[in-house]
């Protein structure tokens, strides 16, 4: 039974420009969210996907836009990278209501020079 | 006041003994609430999800939720130097998916 599998594990980047990041949920599971965390901090939430929508974001800029995919797969976009935007992004997957837990995968390490 | 609040520690308790971890929260219509460890360097994990005020067991594990006081709780009996990581407290506070605490780190002592 296939865990939250995310792609790639580590990416550099320089500032003003564009990433994308992947997403396959776990088996079973239909809804995606997609989490920032800088170091010592706890994960702050971007947005979630369900059915192929966007059904909540968190207090992120445009600049910070997804996708989900029929399969249930998700892209995270982000345009314009900014020093700042060097993190740990994190997909955690669900099955259905807003309330259920949360499965999260390994992340991707991003940092921007 | 933060949505989410949890002391930042870190926590040294002895191996053997009962970590006692805290969190607070701010909305009173939040109905779920999970805990995850995260160890150093990798992605969270989760231990226990509470959604009615008592407790609730899980081996060595209880999360204590209560509603009226806003107050979630995590207990880890017979603790042991693999325990040591970061606990994460997550509310899922309406319109805003699940809002995490900035994590308490434990530290068991061998």
């Amino acid at each position: 039974d296939a865990g939250v599998t995310q792609s790639p594990t580590h990416l550099i980047k320089t500032r003003g420009q564009q990433v994308t990041l992947r997403c396959s949920p776990k088996s079973g599971h239909d809804t995606v969210s997609w989490y920032q965390q800088a170091l010592g901090q706890g994960p702050q939430f971007i947005f979630q996907y369900y059915e192929e929508e966007e059904r909540q974001r968190g207090n992120f800029p445009d600049r910070f836009s997804g996708h989900q995919f029929p399969n249930y797969s998700s892209e995270l976009n982000v345009n314009a990278l900014l020093l700042g935007d060097s993190a740990l992004y994190l997909c955690a997957s669900s099955f259905g209501e807003e309330n259920q837990p949360q499965h999260f995968g390994d992340g991707t390490r991003l940092s921007i020079l | 006041q933060k949505e989410v609040e949890q002391n930042s520690g870190p926590l040294s308790v002895p191996e053997g003994a009962i970590a006692s971890l805290n969190c607070t929260y701010s909305d009173r219509g939040s109905q779920s609430f999970f805990w995850y460890r995260q160890y150093s360097g990798k992605s969270p994990e989760l231990i226990m999800s509470i959604y009615s005020n008592g407790d609730k067991e899980d081996g060595r594990f209880t999360a204590q939720l209560n509603k009226a006081s806003q107050y979630v709780s995590l207990l880890i009996r017979d603790s042991q130097p693999s325990d040591s990581a970061t606990y994460l407290c997550a509310v899922n506070i309406q319109g805003q998916n699940f809002v995490f605490g900035p994590g308490t780190r434990l530290s068991v002592l061998p």
